[in-house]
């Protein structure tokens, strides 16, 4: 399986929010509601933000959210926050798991 | 405390072995389908393995396919990743983490341990 496309990179000024797109096929991001997407501060492991397309596991703040359209997912920042400035990375059950390419968010 | 804490990382030579270990504690591990997921230096991110909570179903990536064994001692908490035939492009920092089944998402990351494979 090939790597879900993200934009390299992101910006926004604190309070503004940022999308994230993560563009798979009608095979993984378009054909199960396993859409994840994980964040990555330097030197750390990856965090669970949002599972299931859109949920938010407990803890991380509601400035996170998910959605789908056909074979994109997106992952939406609100209200940013310096310590939103992260690696994002996307994945999607397809039978196995393939992650997206991954998106630097700069807080401006 | 949720924890799971890799072992094992190292600097190899193309064609060796490793044997990454990866200790859990907190939770029930028993209980869940583990995984190891791997990211080279400056690159993304890249699944490698999957084992089911009992070990009977195991998957791998194409690219670690008959040189990479996964398995798990629940007796132990423990998770390992048996590497052979190693090659420059398995350099890596290798993480264990928690899939959770019920929505296909890894939910609980180790620290990570880095995997060097250079003559």
């Amino acid at each position: 399986q090939s790597a879900l496309t993200q934009p390299p990179s992101a910006s926004g000024s604190p309070g503004q929010s940022v999308t994230i797109s993560c563009t798979g096929t009608s095979s993984d991001v378009g054909g199960y509601n396993y859409v994840s997407w994980y964040q990555q501060h330097p030197g750390e492991a990856p965090k669970l933000m949002i599972y299931e397309v859109s949920k938010r596991p407990s803890g991380v703040p509601d400035r996170f959210s998910g959605s789908k359209s056909g074979n994109t997912a997106s992952l939406t920042v609100s209200g940013l926050q310096a310590e939103d400035e992260a690696d994002y990375y996307c994945s999607s059950y397809a039978g196995s798991t393939v992650f997206g390419t991954g998106t630097k968010v700069t807080v401006l | 405390q949720v924890q799971l804490v890799e072992s094992g990382g190292g600097l190899v030579k193309p064609g060796g072995s490793l044997r990454l270990s990866c200790a859990a504690s907190g939770f029930s591990f028993s209980d869940y389908y583990m995984s190891w997921i791997r990211q080279a230096p400056g690159k993304g991110l890249e699944w490698v393995s999957y084992i089911s909570s009992s070990g009977s179903n195991i998957y791998y990536a194409d690219s670690v396919k008959g040189r990479f064994t996964i398995s798990r001692d629940n007796a132990k908490n423990s998770l390992y990743l048996q590497m052979n035939s190693l090659r420059a492009e398995d350099t890596a920092v290798y993480y264990c983490a928690s899939l959770n089944s019920n929505y296909a998402a890894f939910d609980i990351w180790g620290q990570g341990t880095m995997v060097t494979v250079s003559s």
